[in-house]
C-alpha cells in the first residue's frame, strides 16, 4: 500500500455520461497530480493542486476538471465521455514543499475507466 | 518543449543477461531525472533521482546515470522478477513539480 488511495478501482460508464474520480494523498503531502496512462501515450499529465490551489496545468481537456478539498484530497471530473476518455487515470502524491534528495511521486493503483 | 524518449519500446533478456536502458530528454533546465517501475495494473514506483552530470545511483541490480542529453539504466544479471515497465520522467525548473514522462521500456526477463 503506497498510502494514496483512489477510489474507485473500476469504472465502466457509457458515452456522454459524466464521472467522478477520487484520490487521498499520502499523510503529509500538500500536492496532487492526476495523469492520464493510454497504451500509446503513456503517462500524460493533467493537472497538479498543491494545498488547494491549482498550481500546474497539462493536456486536460475542457470536458475535464478537478479541484482539491481542504482535507487534501481531491477529485477529477470527466464529462462528456468519448470512447477515447478510455484509459487509466493516477493520481500521485508529494510533499509539495520543495524537492526532498532521493524523493519522488506516490503513485496510487490508479483508476480504470471504460467507456463503451 | 520538454521532451523524453524511451528505448527500446520493449526488451526481452535472458535471466543474468545483463542490458541497458536508455532516457533522452530536451528540457529548458533540469531540476531532477527519476526513473520508476511499473508493473501491470499498478502505480508507478519511484526508484532513483538523479540531478546532475556524471551522477549515478545504485539499488540491487539497477544503476542510473545521468549525462546532459541522456540517462541509463543498467541492469546487471537480471532476474524474472526484474520484468516490468521502467519509466523514465524530467522535472524542469518551471516552478512546479509535474513530470514529463517517456513512454517506458517494457522488459522481459526469462528464467
Amino acid at each position: 500500500d503506497s498510502g494514496v488511495t483512489q477510489t474507485p478501482k473500476h469504472l465502466i460508464t457509457a458515452t456522454g455520461q459524466r464521472v467522478t474520480l477520487r484520490c487521498s494523498p499520502r499523510s503529509g503531502d500538500l500536492s496532487v497530480y492526476w495523469y492520464q496512462q493510454s497504451l500509446d501515450q503513456g503517462l500524460q499529465f493533467l493537472i497538479q493542486y498543491y494545498n488547494g490551489e491549482e498550481r500546474a496545468k497539462g493536456n486536460i481537456l475542457e470536458r475535464f476538471s478537478a479541484q482539491q478539498f481542504p482535507d487534501l484530497h481531491s477529485e477529477l471530473n470527466l464529462s462528456s465521455l468519448e470512447l477515447g476518455d478510455s484509459a487509466l487515470y493516477f493520481c500521485a502524491s508529494s510533499p509539495g514543499a520543495g524537492i526532498l534528495p532521493n524523493y519522488g511521486y506516490t503513485f496510487g493503483s490508479g483508476t480504470r475507466l471504460t467507456v463503451v | 518543449e520538454d521532451q523524453v524518449t524511451q528505448s527500446p519500446e520493449a526488451l526481452r533478456l535472458q535471466e543474468g543477461e545483463s542490458s541497458s536502458l536508455n532516457c533522452s530528454y530536451t528540457v529548458s533546465g533540469l531540476r531532477g531525472l527519476f526513473w520508476y517501475r511499473q508493473d501491470p495494473g499498478k502505480g508507478p514506483e519511484f526508484l532513483f533521482t538523479l540531478y546532475s552530470a556524471g551522477e549515478e545511483k545504485e539499488k540491487e541490480r539497477l544503476k542510473a546515470t545521468l549525462t546532459k542529453k541522456e540517462s541509463f539504466l543498467h541492469i546487471t544479471a537480471p532476474k524474472p522478477e526484474d520484468s516490468a515497465t521502467y519509466l523514465c520522467a524530467v522535472q524542469d525548473t518551471s516552478g512546479t513539480y509535474k513530470y514529463i514522462f517517456g513512454t517506458g521500456t517494457r522488459l522481459k526477463v526469462l528464467a
